[in-house]
C-alpha cells in the first residue's frame, strides 16, 4: 500500500511570489491533515480536511494560506504571497474515518522563502 | 501547548534497552497514548498506541501505569538506525489534531 506522498520535497521562491505544495493521501483516507514546523520550532497542526469538508482549520496562521481539497482526494496548500517567516517543512498527515487515532505522515515539503 | 513532558535528549550504546518516559498529568478519560518516532527529512511515524497496562508490537513496548500520568516507551536492544526523535502524544479518538511536543532526541552510538 502506497504511503502519503507530498510534491514537491523542495520549494525555494522570492518572497512575494505563491507557492502550492500537493499531498496525495493514503487511498481510502477520509481524513487528511496539514501541518508544519518553522525552524527551531515544534510541530504545528494547521487544518483538518473529513474528505473535502474542512473540519477544523484553527491552525492556519492568516488569509494568505488557502488549502482546498476538492473531490476529497488529494489537497493543496497554497501560500500567497509567500513571507519569509512561512519558511518551514509542511507536512501532510492522513487517517481513516474510525481510526484510533493513528496518523500516516509524508514526507514533508521544506519551502525556502527568500 | 503540548500535553506532555519527556526528555529532551538521551544517550545510549547499541544494544542496550532504552527506556523513555513522558509525562501526561491531565489525561483525559478518552485519551489515548500514542509514539511517533522521526528520522531527519521524514515525517513523523507511529509507532505505538495504548490507553492502560502494556502493548507490545514488533518495535516497542508501551507500559501505562493505573493512573495513567505517565507512560514509559521500552526500545529492546536499540541499534544506530532507531537514532531519531521520540514524541509521546495524548489523543482521543475522534480524528483531531496531533499536538506535538520538543520530543526526545535519542542518539544511539556504536
Amino acid at each position: 500500500e502506497a504511503g502519503v506522498t507530498q510534491f514537491p520535497s523542495h520549494s525555494v521562491i522570492e518572497k512575494g511570489q505563491t507557492v502550492t505544495l500537493r499531498c496525495d493521501p493514503i487511498s481510502g483516507h477520509d481524513n487528511l491533515y496539514w501541518y508544519r514546523r518553522v525552524m527551531g520550532k515544534e510541530i504545528k497542526f494547521l487544518l483538518h480536511f473529513v474528505k473535502e469538508s474542512k473540519q477544523d482549520e484553527s491552525g492556519m496562521p492568516n488569509n494568505r494560506f488557502l488549502a482546498e481539497r476538492t473531490g476529497g482526494t488529494y489537497s493543496t496548500l497554497k501560500v500567497q504571497p509567500a513571507e519569509l517567516e512561512d519558511s518551514g517543512v509542511y507536512f501532510c498527515a492522513s487517517s481513516q474515518g474510525i481510526s484510533q487515532g493513528v496518523q500516516y505522515f509524508g514526507p514533508g515539503t521544506r519551502l525556502t522563502v527568500l | 501547548l503540548a500535553k506532555t513532558t519527556q526528555p529532551i535528549s538521551m544517550d545510549s550504546y547499541e544494544g542496550q534497552e532504552v527506556n523513555i518516559t513522558c509525562s501526561h498529568n491531565n489525561i483525559a478519560t478518552n485519551d489515548y497514548i500514542t509514539w511517533y518516532q522521526q528520522f531527519p527529512s521524514q515525517g513523523p511515524r507511529f509507532i505505538i498506541q495504548g490507553y492502560k497496562t502494556k502493548v507490545t508490537n514488533e518495535v516497542a513496548s508501551l507500559f501505562i501505569p493505573a493512573d495513567r500520568k505517565s507512560s514509559t516507551l521500552s526500545l529492546p536492544r536499540v541499534s544506530l538506525s532507531d537514532t531519531a526523535v521520540y514524541y509521546c502524544l495524548v489523543e482521543d479518538q475522534a480524528g483531531t489534531a496531533l499536538i506535538f511536543g520538543k520530543g526526545t532526541t535519542l542518539s544511539v552510538s556504536s
